[in-house]
């Protein structure tokens, strides 16, 4: 059973507006930890944003944030001001133990001049 | 320090050959792991290693092997190579202690399986 989905293959975003990158996720288990990484054309994985399933505050990193809503089970990522830069693959992913990492299919940005 | 590294960066071989695939940290962390990541499918776990001395298998471990040679090390073989085993490689690692660690990725190894 698929655990993260990423319902965006792909999205558009005017420099400098924000834009949020859909995330939502299946477990059971209470304990879980929700991350975003960032790919470039270049091929690295960039760690972006964590959001634990006890944190009862959304992450914030920069211009990061993570809309946590538990009961929904959805994990979304906010790119605010976006910057030609931020054009990527953006992957989330969910840790439910402390050995299992389970990914999304990825969601391709394009940030337009 | 380098982080994760990864040899080769590329990778060509025919059906039925073998390669080894390495895979070094310098963060002294605990685990470590392999990872392919195919078109439209995000990244899939092959096998990791909690700790030295020890591995097990992730979701896709068939056609692969792996070895942890010691904390800094593990590598991910190929014994007979097949054009479904074509994708991206990626290593990571981790302190491993809980589950709100994240992982840190090598550059990746293209391995194309003609």
């Amino acid at each position: 059973a698929q655990k993260i989905t990423q319902t965006q293959p792909g999205m558009f975003v005017q420099e400098k507006e924000a834009v949020t990158l859909d995330c939502t996720y299946d477990t059971s288990d209470p304990s879980y930890g929700l991350f975003w990484y960032k790919q470039p054309s270049s091929g690295e994985m960039i760690f972006l944003i964590y959001q634990g399933s006890y944190d009862q505050q959304n992450a914030t990193e920069g211009r990061y944030s993570l809309n946590f809503q538990k009961a929904r089970k959805s994990a979304n990522l906010v790119i605010s001001a976006s910057q030609l830069g931020d054009s990527a693959m953006y992957f989330c992913a969910m840790r439910e133990d402390v050995y299992d990492m389970r990914f999304g299919a990825g969601t391709r940005l394009t940030v337009k001049p | 320090n380098a982080g994760v590294t990864q040899t080769p960066k590329f990778q060509v071989l025919k059906t039925g050959q073998s390669m080894t695939l390495q895979c070094a940290q310098d963060m002294n962390h605990n685990s470590m792991y392999w990872y392919r990541q195919d078109p439209g499918m995000g990244l899939r776990l092959i096998y990791y290693s909690a700790s030295e001395g020890t591995t097990d298998k992730g979701e896709v471990p068939n056609g692969y092997n792996v070895s942890r040679l010691n904390k800094r090390e593990f590598s991910l073989r190929l014994e007979s190579a097949a054009p479904s085993q074509t994708s991206v490689y990626f290593c990571a690692s981790t302190t491993g202690q809980s589950y709100g660690h994240e992982q840190f990725f090598g550059p990746g190894t293209r391995l194309t399986v003609l």
